[in-house]
């Protein structure tokens, strides 16, 4: 089956400018979960998805991130006027969510992001 | 505040060697533990799951959880020069909603 698809893979652009950034989880996967990973540091937990529910936003760096779910499939994450900081890689990730032991996660091959 | 730390290394060791990697966390209700792998310039990758004290093998990996010390580690016996990669150490609270908290990852370098 397919696995977690994010897209682009590589995306360039220009500070101040917004970006969107697509990740499909795998399918049946009702959690969905948002990662920052800047060159040689660890994984930044931006937002967590329940269904089209956002129960965790805590992880957003600032009100210029945005992120939103549809069907309960499909999620985008939005940077709007971006700056050279948020260059990273934007790591994507599903899980089965069960109602006892936590499901491990699943994640995507990434959006590396450049801000020139 | 809930944290996962791990030694950031590199842990080198020799071609056959066993590698062992360890991890403590912050959380006494944590019960959901992970590791995972990850190569340079790619995502992390599952390899093992822990959810009760002891010991859990999977082929040449062995995940060992002691939840009284707060503590989790990984084994790889017979390393390989492939096994080299940064490896993630993730744990959960379940706490009404499902979050995993990573460590930075420790780096792991085994030479031919």
């Amino acid at each position: 089956g397919a696995g977690v698809s994010q897209s682009p893979s590589n995306k360039v652009t220009e500070k101040g400018k917004d970006v969107e950034l697509r990740c499909d989880p795998i399918s049946g996967h009702t959690a969905l979960y948002w990662y920052r990973q800047s060159l040689g540091q660890g994984l930044e937990f931006l937002i967590y998805f329940q269904g089209n529910s956002a129960p965790d936003k805590s992880g957003l760096p600032s009100d210029r991130f945005s992120a939103e779910r549809t069907g309960g499939s499909v999620s985008t994450l939005t940077i709007q006027r971006t700056q050279q900081e948020d260059s990273a890689v934007y790591l994507c990730a599903s899980s089965l969510a069960g109602p006892d032991l936590f499901q491990p996660q699943h994640f995507g091959d990434g959006t590396r992001l450049s801000i020139l | 505040q809930k944290e996962v730390e791990q030694n950031s290394g590199p842990l080198s060791v020799p071609e056959g060697a066993i590698a062992s990697l360890n991890c403590t966390y912050s959380d006494r209700g944590s019960q959901s533990f992970f590791w995972y792998r990850q190569y340079s310039g790619k995502s992390p990758e599952l390899i093992m799951s822990i959810y009760s004290n002891g010991d859990k093998e999977d082929g040449r990996f062995t995940a060992q959880l002691n939840k009284a010390s707060q503590y989790v580690s990984l084994l790889i016996r017979d390393s390989q020069p492939s096994d080299s990669a940064t490896y993630l150490c993730a744990v959960n609270v379940n706490s009404g909603y499902s979050t995993l908290t990573f460590g930075k990852g420790t780096m792991l370098l085994v030479s031919p």
